[in-house]
């Protein structure tokens, strides 16, 4: 049991250029967000999944997309890199914590370090 | 949508004070306030949560109290150790599974 796998750990893009950061989970759980987090911003929601082939814009989707094919997979795409996106990425999966409680326990990725030159 | 505020951005303590972090929010709606613990260079991990049918929860060293009244939230940690050093984020459920988080907290504990 991997939990949740990101890659890849590391990456420099040019500006302009586009990427994609893999997410992977193997929890069966159908909730997908993907986060970044920046110095003194806390961790802000780019996008989010609450089941395959269904997704939703969070609170910085601008310049990013995402798709939910399978269960298992989450994918962030990054269309024309630009240096404000220099940012460490998480990606996090969760479930119902409890029934008919609405809560979820994110468990997170080990997150990608992306630089934008 | 929700909005949450978390005070103060650095903490420093004495190994065995008490330390509380505090949070607001906005949204009246919100039903679900969970706090992550960030070792440097790790991932954000689960340390505790409480729901809003609860007004306080315990797990040995660390507590967090909820007021719904006043929309805001605390992260208790009890006789701190220098393995407590991280950096703190509350949050709050805003909507379906949007789960929006505070700024962070870094406490730092010397020995």
């Amino acid at each position: 049991n991997a939990g949740v796998t990101q890659t890849p750990k590391f990456q420099v893009l040019k500006t302009g250029q586009s990427m994609t950061l893999q997410c992977a989970q193997d929890m069966n759980h159908e909730y997908m967000s993907w986060y970044r987090q920046d110095p003194g911003m806390g961790l802000r929601l780019i996008h989010y999944s609450v089941g395959a082939g269904i997704t939703d814009q969070g609170e910085v989707p601008n310049g990013y997309n995402v798709s939910r094919s399978t269960t298992e997979d989450f994918p962030l795409r990054l269309l024309s890199a630009a240096p404000s996106q220099t940012s460490v990425y998480f990606c996090a999966s969760s479930y119902q914590a409890a029934s008919g409680s609405g809560a979820n326990v994110l468990t997170f990725g080990a997150g990608s370090r992306l630089t934008v030159l | 949508g929700e909005n949450v505020e978390q005070h103060p951005s650095t903490l420093s303590v004495q190994e065995g004070d008490s330390a509380v972090i505090k949070c607001t929010y906005s949204d009246s709606a919100s039903n679900y306030f969970p706090w992550y613990k960030q070792e440097l260079g790790k991932r954000p991990q689960l340390i505790i949560d409480i729901r809003s049918n609860v007004g306080e929860k315990k797990d040995q060293r660390i507590a967090v109290t909820l007021n719904k009244t006043a929309k805001h939230f605390s992260l208790h940690i009890t006789e701190t150790q220098p393995e407590d050093s991280a950096v703190y984020f509350c949050a709050a459920i805003s909507g379906f599974q949007k789960l929006v988080f505070g700024t962070g907290t870094r406490l730092l504990v010397s020995p």
